[in-house]
């Protein structure tokens, strides 16, 4: 069954922009990442946070994980064309289960 | 550098047939799982393997099976391909634990006819 569920679904920007990608989630986590998929590819790990932080940077990405609200958001600053992919969040339930369960995706074209 | 390999990248098959996707991780990761991707519905998983011979079947398992003989290999069987199986096939792995990325392999798209 699906458990992220990213918005927007599709979000296009200039180069130079910020571009803000969110995901909402319906029972408890200990842990969500984010992945990039590149058309017709496999998916790239890009940020894991776990439950107990709020905040996590790498690069130029910033992502934020707000648990009473059951959501989070990445953060891709100063985009670049090369951004231009599908960005999928997934929780893990931990627990001793190694599953993650993703969401639909949102597609993010970066204009040049 | 880790690596996932997929046998096919793109692969054609009749209605009826017998398909094999195989998918080889060099990491020596226990976990090993076959999701599908379908526009607008995302990734679902099929089935996952913790460990050589173990298998769980996850979300959409009717009409697949798989097999794990090895621990580096994990296979997903058709054993009658139909057209709505027609899709994009992925495969990932991930070491114990539960803050683990996973893998993925670069997919493999099948068309059923």
């Amino acid at each position: 069954s699906q458990q992220g569920e990213e918005d927007p679904q599709a979000l296009s920007i200039q180069e130079g922009e910020n571009a803000t990608m969110n995901c909402s989630y319906k029972t408890s986590i200990n842990n969500l990442q984010w992945y990039r998929q590149n058309s017709g590819r496999g998916l790239v790990h890009l940020i894991l946070i776990r439950s107990n932080e709020r905040e996590k940077h790498s690069g130029r990405l910033r992502v934020t994980l707000d648990t009473s609200k059951k959501s989070s958001s990445l953060l891709i600053t100063a985009s670049r064309a090369a951004d231009t992919a599908s960005y999928f969040c997934a929780t893990g339930s931990g627990a001793g289960s190694y599953q993650l369960t993703f969401g639909k995706g949102t597609k993010l074209s970066v204009i040049p | 550098d880790v690596k996932v390999t997929q046998s096919s990248r793109y692969l054609v098959k009749r209605t009826g047939e017998k398909v094999f996707l195989e998918c080889v991780q060099d990491m020596d990761h226990e976990n090993m799982f076959w999701y599908r991707q379908d526009p607008g519905l995302g990734l679902r998983l099929i089935y996952f393997s913790y460990d050589v011979k173990m298998k769980e079947k996850g979300d959409i398992p009717e009409g697949y099976s798989v097999s794990r003989e090895k621990k580096e290999r994990f296979s997903l069987i058709l054993e009658s391909a139909s057209t709505n199986q027609t899709s994009m096939y992925l495969c990932a792995s991930t070491s114990g634990g539960a803050y683990n990325e996973q893998f993925f392999g670069p997919g493999t798209r099948l068309t059923v006819l």
